[in-house]
């Protein structure tokens, strides 16, 4: 089993729409949760750090749920320009500063 | 953007040759990771650096090594690349003296084993 899974889409969206993506981990102990966004042969950004208690950036949300051990990312109002590949990144739990991604997540807005 | 540069941003080289790739930092972060991306795979973790001449292993080492001299460079050797080794290398670096903190990405390094 993998340490991060995600689900490889593509997911196809007209523009306005709402998308959300899941993301689950493995080890108990991580303790740092993100999502990187990735264009096409460009190298990963961090979109966002994924709290215990949630939190949004605009019209982007991120949770968090230890006991089923998954990441959620919420794309309200996709844009065109939200088309991208988005990576669930987790830190090992047994040395915080190594980070695990997923495979990714690809997103593509329509118009 | 965070100051971190990699070189050759490409590479064409024969197998059985050695590479070396490099990651250079301007920001002093004090872990260092190298990514090999390929399709169907995402990041895949290659070796990383706690602390100048502290390195560690990741998911995908085998024929892969680093060294880590000063805190501003790490460096990826292929011993004798194969063509399996083709593929977008990745460095990264994080840790700017709090815990968990997120990884900054060079622009890559494409390197084609022929």
């Amino acid at each position: 089993r993998k340490e991060v899974e995600q689900d490889p889409g593509p997911f196809n969206v007209p523009e306005g729409a709402t998308v959300a993506f899941n993301c689950t981990y493995s080890n108990s102990a991580s303790q740092s949760f993100f999502w990187y966004r990735q264009d096409c042969r460009k190298e990963p950004k961090l979109l966002m750090s994924v709290y215990s208690s949630g939190n949004e950036d605009g019209r982007f949300t991120a949770q968090l749920n230890r006991a089923s051990q998954y990441i959620s990312l919420l794309i309200r109002d996709s844009k065109l320009s939200d088309s991208a590949t988005y990576l669930c990144v987790v830190n090992g739990g047994d040395s915080s500063y190594k980070l695990i991604f997923g495979s990714g997540t690809r997103l593509l807005v329509r118009p | 953007d965070a100051g971190i540069t990699q070189s050759p941003r490409h590479k064409v080289t024969e197998t059985g040759t050695p590479v070396t790739l490099r990651c250079h930092q301007t920001e002093n972060h004090r872990y260092m990771y190298w990514y090999r991306q390929d399709p169907g795979h995402g990041l895949r973790l290659i070796h990383y650096s706690y602390g100048v001449k502290d390195t560690d292993k990741g998911e995908v080492s085998d024929g892969y090594s680093v060294s880590r001299s000063k805190t501003e460079d790490f460096l990826l050797t292929l011993e004798s690349a194969t063509s399996s080794q083709t593929s977008v290398y990745f460095c990264a670096i994080s840790g700017d003296g709090h815990d968990y903190t997120e990884a900054f990405f060079g622009q890559g390094t494409r390197l084609t084993v022929v």
